[in-house]
């Protein structure tokens, strides 16, 4: 099956700093999610993002379908950010998230 | 429109027991997700389901688990003679078709 990587696995900023999250996958894929999993557990989706740019505020989102990538932009991160980020392809396999802490 | 809902948040059984876990989809909504999320872990997928269908449980235990997502009701997923590796967070999620996902708050189940 596809396999889903994530980097860095951590990620401690200075609030108001900037960062890229970025999620390689190993094969094709029609469905790439990304979702922020706040410190109590909650899922929130942020983007579907098979290909092509989207941005939401001050997050946006990359996919490079043709060489299996995608990235995730925070900018002028806030202290409500932290959290796990994950990416998700064809809604069935994550990756194993990227844990942001930003510091006040 | 309410989110996707989740009940019990949390549950705690015995060893032995069976737990059942329910989710009801948003308004519209006819994919219903199932996942498992062990501590400091991602997301494992379980099941998809239609209404009255299994598309995919390739992720599924293939014994004490099983899902169902009735015409008329949530979607339950249910685990039959628990054991403590089954305590986990259970997480479902639902979409209208090949879109963005929404996901529950999640049961989390506690095997004693």
């Amino acid at each position: 099956g596809i396999q889903v990587e994530q980097s860095p696995p951590d990620l401690i900023l200075q609030e108001g700093a900037n960062s890229t999250l970025r999620c390689n996958f190993s094969d094709s894929v029609n469905n790439l999610q990304w979702f922020h999993q706040n410190p109590w557990g909650q899922l929130i989706n942020l983007f579907y993002i098979p290909s092509g740019t989207k941005q939401n505020g001050r997050l946006s989102a990359t996919t490079v379908a043709t060489e299996r990538y995608s990235l995730l932009y925070i900018s002028s991160s806030q202290t409500t950010d932290s959290g796990v980020y994950f990416c998700a392809a064809q809604k069935k396999r994550f990756g194993a998230g990227t844990r942001l802490t930003v510091k006040p | 429109n309410a989110g996707v809902m989740q009940n019990p948040r949390h549950l705690v059984r015995r060893r032995g027991q069976e737990a059942r876990l329910r989710c009801s989809p948003m308004k519209g909504h006819s994919h219903v997700y199932w996942y498992r999320q062990l501590p400091e872990e991602g997301l494992k997928f379980m099941v998809y389901l239609q209404k009255e269908n299994i598309i995919d449980e390739s992720g599924m235990p293939k014994e004490r688990f099983s899902a169902e997502f009735p015409k008329e009701g949530p979607s339950i997923l249910r685990i039959q003679q628990v054991v403590r590796g089954d305590s986990a967070a259970y997480f479902c999620a639902s979409s209208p078709l090949e879109d963005t996902q929404y996901f529950g708050p999640g049961t989390r189940l506690t095997v004693l």
